[in-house]
Formats: structure tokens, sequence, C-alpha cells
């Protein structure tokens, strides 16, 4: 089965960039999805289609996905940008999800 | 606006089945799948499978394919699922989900707690 792996922790000071990495084979073949989830809440749709915002989402927040890799980026960390990160990418009409990544902004 | 509420929290022994239910409003029903996700106390996310409202059909993950059932009542735009034989491995949070028309989770139920233990 396919999977997407990402890092358990990324840390980052306040007003830097954080880029969150997602890995899986081919992955740039696929769409990429990011979620952001912040304690005790549903997850939010942050990045569609690789690199498109829904309505409300900051520009601080891209993504880009190429070969084996999509990436995450925000742009002048904030201390509300501190949440768990999943991507997510469909493959053969079923959903996977990357393992999370936990956003420190320390 | 687009709006999933989800039915309350259970608490189940083992071997019993779980039905939680998703209610949705704000769009038409029939036009986007429904999607359900758990997340495990701590632990990350985990895709159970979608229903297509419109037409009934259904895809489950392998993982829980053959305890798992989903089913809808087009007349008050609610999805259900239900998963049989719990085990204490089920105890999690569930999500339903709205998949929109570029393949992606839009919208989110609140979540609801299922416990699993005797």
């Amino acid at each position: 089965s396919y999977e997407l792996t990402q890092p358990p922790s990324v840390s980052v000071s306040p007003g830097q960039t954080a880029s969150i990495t997602c890995s899986g084979n081919k992955l740039g073949d696929k769409y990429v999805c990011w979620y952001q989830q912040k304690p005790g809440q549903s997850p939010v749709l942050v990045i569609y289609q690789d690199n498109k915002r829904p309505s409300g989402i900051p520009e601080r927040l891209s993504g880009y996905n190429s070969g084996n890799t999509a990436t995450l980026t925000i742009s002048g960390t904030q201390a509300l940008d501190e949440a768990d990160y999943y991507c997510q990418a469909w493959d053969s009409n079923t959903v996977v999800f990357g393992g999370g990544t936990k956003l420190t902004v320390l | 606006q687009v709006q999933l509420v989800q039915s309350g929290a259970e608490v189940k022994k083992p071997g019993a089945s779980v039905k939680v239910s998703c209610k949705a409003s704000g769009y038409t029903f029939t036009r986007h799948d429904i999607n359900w996700v758990r997340q495990a106390a701590g632990q990350g996310l985990e895709w159970m499978g979608w229903m297509n409202p419109n037409s009934g059909d259904t895809g489950y993950a392998q993982k829980v394919q053959d305890r798992l059932t989903m089913a809808r009542d087009t007349s008050i735009s609610t999805v259900y699922m239900e998963l049989r034989s719990l085990r204490s491995e089920d105890t999690a949070v569930y999500y339903c989900a709205r998949r929109n028309h570029i393949n992606s989770f839009d919208s989110w139920g609140q979540g609801t707690l299922v416990t699993v233990s005797s």
C-alpha cells in the first residue's frame, strides 16, 4: 500500500520560515493536500492541489510538490501556526495520510 | 455555510457495534462524497472510507472493510458509519469530512469520541 512519510516534529523561531516535508513514491504525480490541526479541534484544509490556498488561509502558507517530495512552507511563522500538519494524497481511489508533523514555534 | 454535525460520544463494550451519524447542511447533500477519518488519542489521521450520497456507492479501507458499513438517508441529509465487532484499538475520535470537486476535504464534522472498554 502507498505510504506518505513526514518528520514527527519541526521547530521554528517566530518570524522564521518552517518547512514540513512529505515523501512518497512518485508523489509528484499526485495532487497533495495539507491539513492543519490544533489540539482538540478538527483538521482544517490549508493547501489543496499541491499549492492552492482555500479562502481565508494566509499567503504565508505555500506548497510545492515534485519528484518524491511535497513541502509545506510557512513564512514569517507565528505562534498561531503551532499545530499538527498532515499531508494527504489519493492512491487507487483510497486516501492516504502522512503520519503528521508537530510544528513547534519556539 | 457548509456544516457537518455529528452525533454524540459513545461508550461500547468489546464485540459491540457503534453507529455514528453525520448531518450535512449548507449545500446540496447528494453532490459531495462523505468520507470518514478516525484519530486515536495522540495519533495521526486514519482514513476509513467514503460514501457517495447520491448513488449509495461506498469504498472502504482494507483494514476495516470487513467490519464497516456506511449508509445514508437523503431525506435528512445524513450519512451513517457503523463499525462492528469493536476492539479496544477502535477507541478514537471519528470524523466525517466532505470531499469537494478538487478531491480535498474542505469541511469536517466536530468529531465523535468512541470509547471501547469492558
